[in-house]
Order: structure tokens, then C-alpha cells, then sequence
């Protein structure tokens, strides 16, 4: 499709579990993000790529999170040892990257994680 | 540092009222400014952005949105509502060297018939 697609759309899991949601942005943005949206609450920032440069990690809430992204497009986050505070709804978005600033970005419909 | 506070959790308009949801931005630097609209079970879709050109900015689905420097506001409005508006809506700001959107914490529009 030409729109930004995550896997899975629902995932329930026990506590102490490992899980990765995957991201598959639209084909040529060099941007990726990773948001957090929990129950009542905004959209929390938790990691950017662009392109070939060092991600920016700066939103990951613990050492608990991390994510890569290879070839720089398809991109996973994964949640290790999870925890009930983990539950949220996971945003991916893809962007162009304009110059000089920040262009639209582009959202997937999300992942659901709910810890047990 | 950015950072962008939305006044108004919820808010509720009859259809054909007018329709206000406030944005206020913290930015050391001009920032862009942003609104999203999320339906129930997807993901976030863009009404409209400021970019330092116009200050009045209009989107999607009859919104618009007025840059006020002096008030550091961006506030979002309609002037007639439709039931198909009712959704939440997230005011984002992004300045200087950050490459993220800040989001504000959303409003949750209700159109009563």
C-alpha cells in the first residue's frame, strides 16, 4: 500500500514478555518515528531515525526500549521484560524530511500493546 | 526547548456552532506549528501546518487556523460543525534544530446533534 503500515494492529501479552512491532514507512521518506499514545494522554516522542545518521533515542522511557531500522526503511521496536505501564498504543510515522525543517508526518493506524 | 499546551480536554459544540480548540506553544525560535485529527481506531492525519508564510492557514474539512506571535497561540477553528468532526485533535510544534513534532496532550471534539 502506499500509506505507513505496522504489524501487528493487536497484540496482547504476559508481563516479563519480550515484543516487537514492526514499521513499514512509504517508500522514500527518510524519516522514521516511533510515538507512544497512552490512554488520555498526548503523543509521547520516542525515537527518530534519519536516513544514515545516529538515531535520535532521546524519548526511549528505559533501557527496556530500543529499535532499529534496517536498509533504512522497514523499522522495529522492540519492548523487552514488559511491563503493564507498557501498555499504550505504539505510533509509527514516516516523513520526507523537508530541508530547514520538519515536513508532514505521515501516520500508520498504530499497534495496540496491552500487558497483562 | 518547544512545547505546546491544548486548553480543553474535551469540548463539546452542537452541529452548525462554531468550532474553537485552543493551542498555546512554548519555542525559543520561529517555530512550525501543526493540527492532526485522529478518528477512532486510526492513525493521525494532517489538517494543516504553518510554515512562516500566511498567518491565517487554511486546511481539510472546512479548518483553519490563525498564527498569533504576540499570543503564542495557534488556535483551531471551524465555523460550522458536522457530526463527522467529532474526533481528537493534537496542536504540534517543531523549532529550531529539533527534527520531532511536540505534541500537545489532544482535545476531544463531541458534536451534538
Amino acid at each position: 500500500g502506499a500509506g505507513v503500515s505496522q504489524s501487528p494492529s493487536n497484540k496482547v501479552t504476559e508481563k516479563g514478555k519480550d515484543v516487537e512491532l514492526r514499521c513499514d514507512p512509504i517508500s522514500g521518506h527518510t524519516a522514521l518515528y516511533w510515538y507512544r499514545q497512552s490512554l488520555g494522554q498526548g503523543l509521547e516522542f520516542l525515537i527518530y531515525f534519519q536516513g544514515n545518521s545516529a538515531p535520535d533515542k532521546s524519548g526511549l522511557p528505559s533501557d527496556r526500549f530500543s529499535a532499529e531500522r534496517t536498509g533504512g526503511s522497514v523499522s522495529t521496536l522492540t519492548i523487552q521484560r514488559t511491563q503493564q505501564e507498557d501498555s499504550a498504543v505504539y505510533l509509527c510515522a514516516s516523513s520526507p524530511q523537508l530541508r530547514g525543517g520538519t515536513g508532514e508526518l505521515f501516520f500508520g493506524e498504530g499497534s495496540r500493546l496491552t500487558v497483562l | 526547548a518547544q512545547s505546546v499546551t491544548q486548553l480543553g480536554s474535551h469540548v463539546s459544540v452542537s452541529e452548525g456552532a462554531l468550532v474553537l480548540l485552543r493551542c498555546n506553544y512554548s519555542s525559543s525560535v520561529p517555530p512550525y506549528l501543526f493540527w492532526y485529527v485522529q478518528y477512532p481506531n486510526q492513525g493521525l492525519q494532517l489538517l494543516l501546518k504553518y510554515t512562516s508564510a500566511a498567518t491565517l492557514v487554511k486546511g481539510i474539512n472546512g479548518f483553519e487556523a490563525e498564527f498569533k506571535k504576540s499570543e503564542t497561540s495557534f488556535h483551531l477553528t471551524k465555523p460550522s460543525a458536522h457530526m463527522s468532526d467529532a474526533a481528537e485533535y493534537f496542536c504540534a510544534v517543531s523549532s529550531g534544530s529539533a527534527r520531532q513534532l511536540t505534541f500537545g496532550s489532544g482535545t476531544q471534539l463531541t458534536v451534538l446533534p
